[in-house]
């Protein structure tokens, strides 16, 4: 089993549209957690961080479930510029960081 | 958010020659830059962990001999693919971390294309 999971999508909605994409991770020692966007042949961009108590940035939500060893990031009223592929990352005290596979979400006109 | 900078963007050369790519922190000290590669359509995937004045951690498979990497000081780290061949063609990207960010901060990337 990978540390990081996700589901590779794509996810396809119309303009307007509310999307969640959820990761799982393997290593419950892991204590930071990452949504970062990457667009097609960029570096990729960082989303937010996630706290414990879950947070928003404007039309994102991310939250996380310690118990379950899940994050989740929710978009809504979807934009064009929105279409990118997300990534769940996560860190263990001191380490590397682990990258899930990504999401890829297209926001259609 | 912090900046890294990376150099070249973009290098195509011949099969067997060597490719040095730079990667540096502008305006905070790394004290920890990773170094990523990315195939189409692929997820990123560590190569190697680089910290400052020490030698670098390599990820399973790959060959420190053949991507040499080099943190000789706090604000930049050296990737050098060895005898590049057509396979080693990727998009090369660093990331930074200072001490006191626990975020990473990733450069532009790097273009491969061996010929």
């Amino acid at each position: 089993r990978k540390e990081v999971e996700q589901d590779p999508g794509p996810f396809n909605v119309p303009e307007g549209a509310t999307v969640a994409f959820n990761c799982t991770y393997s290593n419950s020692a892991s204590q930071s957690f990452f949504w970062y966007r990457q667009d097609c042949r960029k570096e990729p961009k960082l989303l937010m961080s996630v706290y414990s108590s879950g947070n928003e940035d404007g039309r994102f939500t991310a939250q996380l479930n310690r118990a379950s060893q899940y994050i989740s990031l929710l978009i809504r009223d979807s934009k064009l510029s929105d279409s990118a592929t997300y990534l769940c990352v996560v860190r263990r005290p001191g380490q590397n960081f682990v990258f899930g596979p990504g999401t890829r979400l297209s926001v259609l006109p | 958010g912090a900046v890294v900078s990376q150099h070249p963007s973009r290098v195509i050369c011949k099969s067997g020659t060597s490719v040095k790519i730079e990667c540096r922190s502008l305006d905070f000290q790394a004290t920890t830059m990773f170094w990523y590669r990315q195939f189409p359509k692929k997820s990123l995937m560590l190569m190697a962990t680089s910290n400052e004045g020490s030698k670098a951690t390599y990820e399973q498979g790959v060959e420190k001999d053949k991507f040499l990497i080099n943190h000789a000081s706090l604000t930049l780290s050296t990737l050098t693919v060895t005898s590049a061949h057509p396979e080693d063609s990727s998009f090369y990207i660093c990331s930074a971390v200072s001490g006191s960010h626990n975020e990473q901060f990733f450069g532009p990337g790097t273009r491969l294309t061996v010929l």
